[in-house]
């Protein structure tokens, strides 16, 4: 989808549930990616990351897959808590001599209901 | 704690009349990050520091700007501010090619 927009994805689970994130990228020559939770008034939170020579990584509770064919990332959040309610974007960075300049996708409003 | 600080957290301004934000950083990256956030919008790069090279992103309007006196500091100055520019910014840091670390923002309203 597109990035600008007034009405994000939503997601809404209840406590103890497993939740899935997607996230679409757009260059196929990023090779790092990142998902960030951004609690409401507060800068994004880092959780978890993932290079593009990898096609997992887990974390604590948390698990990144990439599929560099389709250009595709998701995120699992294993036993969502109340706590996890946020809004969730996904961040890539090309290679070379981009830093840690990041491209942000449109985010996710995760709700997670007791 | 090493941390990103910015002050305000939150800024008023009129219509026209310059602000300035500001960041402190007690990481001692080297690079420098300002992205602009819209409401229910992902955050939009403006510009970064690498050192003290500063680096423009090619749709940024002129009417932003910004100063790095040193590592620790960085600026975001708005000249004249326009209601479109309503937002919260966020300044991050990193060392050169790993991931940035945001601060808490400062959310900018314009009247």
């Amino acid at each position: 989808g597109e990035s600008v927009g007034l009405h994000l994805p939503t997601l809404s689970v209840q406590e103890g549930d497993n939740s899935i994130i997607n996230c679409a990228y757009s260059n196929s020559a990023s090779d790092y990616f990142i998902w960030y939770k951004q609690e409401s008034g507060k800068g994004p939170q880092f959780i978890i990351d993932i290079r593009s020579n990898m096609d997992k990584r887990q974390g604590q509770r948390v698990t990144v897959l990439l599929n560099k064919t389709v250009k595709h990332l998701s995120l699992q959040i294993a036993a969502t808590q109340p706590g996890d309610s946020a809004v969730y974007f996904c961040a890539e960075q090309a290679g070379g001599t981009s830093y840690g300049k990041l491209t942000f996708g449109q985010g996710t409003i995760l709700t997670v209901h007791p | 704690d090493a941390m990103v600080i910015q002050n305000p957290r939150y800024q008023v301004t009129q219509f026209g009349k310059p602000v300035t934000l500001s960041c402190s950083q007690t990481l001692n990256h080297n690079v420098m990050y300002w992205y602009q956030q819209k409401s229910s919008q992902a955050p939009k790069l403006l510009f970064h520091y690498y050192d003290k090279d500063f680096n423009n992103e090619a749709d940024t309007p002129d009417n932003f700007q910004s100063r790095r006196p040193n590592t620790s500091f960085c600026f975001l100055d708005i000249r004249s501010p326009g209601l479109g520019d309503a937002a919260m910014y966020l300044c991050a840091t990193s060392e050169r090619v790993a991931r940035p670390f945001f601060g808490p923002g400062t959310r900018l309203t314009v009247l």
